[in-house]
């Protein structure tokens, strides 16, 4: 167990639809990532925050946002959502600050089903 | 931009025996750090190992053993008295240390490895 929590496990919706996933970093970490794994684009960044502040974006669509409450867990929103955004959404966590604290630990992912 | 390749999508193994999986990146940064994490059927992604560039000396966490060759951008993990346990995907990724506050990971395709009774 890492420390890191997800939920929901599972979400199944349909086309056009918004969804929400949580994370809940390890006690202590205040950066948090969050990954898309899929089958034809691999585990691919989306985006991170740092104690309540994005710093950095990745391959995030405009569809796609989130944020990180002063509890220092995070939200990640789907909406608008299309039959290729089914996929494996990991959150990492890791201390922060500086290079030297970045080692990221991963939740156990929530699986997206759009159908 | 960073990359990173692993060339063997499967490998099997017999349990007891050592195991070596292959990763090669391309970078131009000097600071950075590697890794490799493992996802079982579970899915969960879990660390392995990890190391730092600017350390010479490789890795080593029990089993597990990294060969870091930095010159030919070349890392390696060995794992050694291979268990049913081990049976996962392993990935390599690369975080670059330096030029800012970005530090995701930069994944590989990953290698399927089964550890065989």
């Amino acid at each position: 167990d890492s420390g890191v929590t997800q939920t929901p496990k599972h979400l199944i919706t349909a086309t056009g639809q918004r969804v929400t996933l949580r994370c809940s970093p390890r006690s202590g970490d205040l950066s948090v990532y969050w990954y898309q794994q899929s089958l034809d684009q691999g585990l691919q960044f989306l985006i991170q925050y740092y104690n309540g502040e994005e710093r950095a974006k990745g391959n995030i669509l405009e569809r796609f946002s989130a944020q990180q409450f002063p509890d220092l867990h995070s939200e990640l929103n789907l909406s608008s959502l299309e039959l290729g955004d089914s996929a494996l959404y990991f959150c990492a966590s890791s201390v922060g600050g500086s290079w030297s604290q970045e080692t990221q630990y991963f939740g156990p992912g929530t699986r997206l089903l759009v159908l | 931009a960073q990359t990173v390749t692993q060339s063997q999508p499967e490998m099997s193994v017999q349990e007891a025996e050592t195991v070596t999986l292959s990763c090669t990146y391309d970078t131009s940064e000097n600071n950075y750090y590697l890794f490799w994490y493992k996802q079982p059927p579970s899915r969960q992604m879990i660390l392995v190992i990890r190391q730092e560039a600017y350390k010479q000396q490789n890795a080593t966490e029990n089993r597990f053993s990294v060969n870091f060759q930095k010159a030919a951008k070349s890392f390696s993990l060995k794992i050694s008295d291979s268990q049913l346990g081990d049976t996962a995907m392993y990935f390599c990724a690369f975080m670059k240390t330096s030029g800012g506050s970005n530090y995701k990971l930069t994944f590989g395709k990953g290698t399927l490895l089964t550890v065989n009774p």
